[in-house]
């Protein structure tokens, strides 16, 4: 089934700790994107890719880091977990920069 | 500062109430106006993305138009099966990101 995949769907991390929120997608997408949603915030950008091998800084990136080593993955890593980034996290992808994005499920994080 | 801003932040409509919703901004050089639908736990589902002034697209039972400054998404007739939170979002020609508003939950009463 064509579409983008998170894992995990759930996770709660002690502050202080690495994570690494995997993406994946099937459809050959050249862009992919990373967002949080906080609840009355709607969803800011985190990191952007515009294709692979290449990586952008969003609204919010402090804390976070991507790569993009091909085409289908686009993991995001925080290096050392705070509560501030409590959120659900989606990954996205268009098939360029300007065209609508497809989401994923989600991924919830909890950092206590 | 670019903004987008939607409203109302909820809604609650009876079945068959038609209502519509609205999203206005604030960016110069407007590259795409995108809408798109949430339900409780999962990602957002694209709906429609207009590019100038004048343009509509319809999809069932809703309707997305553009002018200069705001977009309005009419629902005609809704049913239960609409209630969702509906997020709109802007592309600027300068920038490679989209900026979402905070969304407005729809609730749809039978």
């Amino acid at each position: 089934i064509a579409g983008i995949t998170q894992a995990p769907t759930s996770q709660i991390l002690a502050a202080g700790r690495r994570m690494t929120l995997r993406c994946t997608q099937d459809m050959r997408h050249n862009a992919m994107y990373w967002y949080r949603q906080d609840l009355g915030l709607g969803l800011r950008l985190i990191h952007y890719s515009n294709t692979a091998g290449t990586t952008g800084k969003g609204e919010v990136p402090d804390g976070y880091s991507v790569s993009r080593a091909n085409t289908d993955d686009f993991p995001l890593t925080l290096a050392s977990a705070v509560p501030s980034q409590t959120s659900v996290y989606f990954c996205a992808s268009s098939t360029g920069s300007w065209n609508e994005q497809f989401f994923g499920p989600g991924t919830r994080l909890t950092v206590l | 500062e670019d903004q987008v801003t939607q409203s109302p932040e909820a809604l609650r409509l009876q079945e068959g109430e038609s209502s519509s919703l609205n999203c206005s901004y604030t960016v110069s050089g407007l590259r795409g106006l995108f809408w798109y639908r949430q339900d409780p736990g999962k990602g957002p589902e694209f709906l429609f993305t207009l590019y100038s002034a004048g343009e509509e697209k319809e999809k069932e039972r809703l309707k997305a138009t553009l002018t200069k400054k705001e977009s309005f998404l009419h629902i005609t007739a809704p049913k239960p099966e609409d209630s969702a939170t509906y997020l709109c979002a802007v592309q600027e020609g300068r920038r490679n990101d989209m900026r979402f508003g905070a969304g407005t939950r729809l609730t749809v009463k039978p």
